[in-house]
């Protein structure tokens, strides 16, 4: 199916563990995109690529890792969990860096 | 921070009423973008316009866009109860577009 996916859609966790979220898109846009949204912050960007191979950090990267070996996935993986990044994830994808974004699902994350 | 600042926090009105949202930003721009977000989805795109457009309409949505004052405004005209959801914008320039905290929209039947 074309578009954007996200898995897990739902995570548990404990803190101290490695969490690594998914997401993929099957149009091979060039940009992609992970945010975190967070009552009373809205959408907060944690990082971006622009093409297989670059990323770049966005407005909160600590505590965050990311990697882009194919054009069409970009996972996300908190190395060592807390509680603080208990958060819901979105994963966007785009053709450039300054147009309109397409959005997964979102994975809503719980560090206990 | 280049992100879009919304305003207001929080809207309710009845249904057929018009719905209007303000967003303002600090850079210049190459277009500005409104998305909704309904209760635990993710963003959809509503409309971009570009820096050259003043106004842009699409079915309910009218979107307008001074530069000179560095703002925008989404008007949903006769809001439906479907309407109900948060409403973001974002700006695309010579960065990497940032969104602000959105306004929530509650259209009551």
């Amino acid at each position: 199916d074309a578009g954007i996916t996200q898995s897990p859609r739902y995570k548990i966790t404990e803190t101290g563990r490695q969490v690594t979220l998914m997401c993929h898109q099957t149009w091979s846009h060039s940009y992609m995109f992970w945010y975190r949204q967070d009552l009373g912050h809205g959408l907060r960007l944690i990082y971006y690529s622009a093409a297989a191979d670059i990323t770049d950090k966005g407005e909160v990267p600590d505590g965050y890792v990311v990697s882009r070996s194919k054009t069409e996935n970009f996972p996300l993986t908190l190395e060592s969990a807390t509680r603080s990044q208990t958060s819901v994830y979105f994963c966007a994808s785009s053709d450039s860096d300054y147009n309109e974004q397409f959005f997964g699902p979102g994975t809503r994350l719980t560090v206990l | 921070s280049q992100q879009g600042e919304e305003d207001p926090q929080a809207l309710s009105i009845q249904e057929g009423e018009n719905a209007t949202m303000n967003c303002s930003y600090k850079t210049s721009i190459n277009n500005l973008q409104w998305y909704r977000q309904n209760s635990g989805r993710g963003l959809v795109h509503l409309i971009l316009i570009r820096s050259n457009e003043r106004e842009k309409h699409s079915g309910r949505l009218r979107v307008t866009l001074d530069t000179s004052k560095k703002s925008s405004s989404l008007l949903i005209t006769a809001s439906r109860a479907a309407d109900t959801a948060s409403y973001f914008c974002a700006t695309g320039g010579s960065y990497i577009p940032t969104f602000g905290r959105g306004t929530s929209l509650i259209v009551h039947p």
